[in-house]
């Protein structure tokens, strides 16, 4: 059982340097999320998507970009990273709408960047 | 004020203990709640869903209060295990941006 994969699980990278974050999920969920958490800090949404093709800005939508060419993935872009981006990424997944029958979300199990 | 707040604890209890925290959210058209717990390092996870008459799961038991705006965890008879973070989720109208995470409480439980 995969549920939500994240690649890679750690990066270092230089600022100014650009990278993409990959989310599979196997769960046929047609909403996919990206969050980022700093320490004392809850999870904040950067960027989701509602369905293939669709994406929507989240709460710290700023430095980064997404794409949902296909149901089950969900890309996450640093175009030039910033110190600032340091942070755990998680991706997340859900059925329907979590507001809607309290769907859950299902996460990965992050993504730790560095940016030097 | 934030949107949704917790108290970060930690909350250090012993073993077997009854231990219980709550979560205050802000908004009164918030609609859905949850519990996830954390372990250092790793994902969040759902505990449980909250909902309006209360519910429970073996030793953990939620409950909500519209009337003041929070929702509470209790858990009965600590284990070890149950060492992580705990946070609360609450979403606000239907809508896929409006999930609010708390910053979590810490809970450890000591033998």
């Amino acid at each position: 059982n995969a549920g939500v994969t994240q690649t890679p699980k750690f990066r270092v990278l230089k600022t100014g340097q650009s990278m993409t974050l990959l989310c599979a999920q196997d769960m046929n969920h047609e909403y996919m999320y990206w969050y980022r958490q700093d320490p004392g800090m809850g999870l904040r949404l950067i960027h989701y998507s509602v369905g293939e093709g669709t994406t929507a800005k989240g709460e710290v939508p700023d430095g980064y970009n997404v794409s949902r060419l296909k149901k089950q993935n969900f890309l996450l872009g640093l175009e030039s990273a910033a110190p600032s981006q340091t942070s755990v990424y998680f991706c997340a997944s859900s059925n329907s709408d979590v507001g809607l029958g309290n769907q859950p979300q299902h996460f990965g199990d992050g993504t730790r960047l560095s940016i030097l | 004020r934030k949107e949704v707040e917790q108290d970060p604890g930690p909350f250090n209890v012993p073993e077997g203990a009854t231990v219980a925290f709550n979560c205050t959210y802000s908004n009164s058209a918030s609609q859905s709640f949850f519990w996830y717990r954390q372990d250092c390092r790793k994902e969040p996870k759902l505990l449980m869903s909250v909902y309006s008459s209360g519910n429970e799961d073996g030793r953990f038991t939620a409950q909500l209060n519209r009337a003041s705006q929070y929702i509470s965890l209790l858990i009965r008879d600590s284990k070890l295990s149950d060492s992580a973070t705990y946070l609360c989720v609450v979403t606000l109208y239907s809508s896929a941006s409006k999930i609010i995470f708390g910053s979590g409480t810490r809970l450890s439980i000591r033998p």
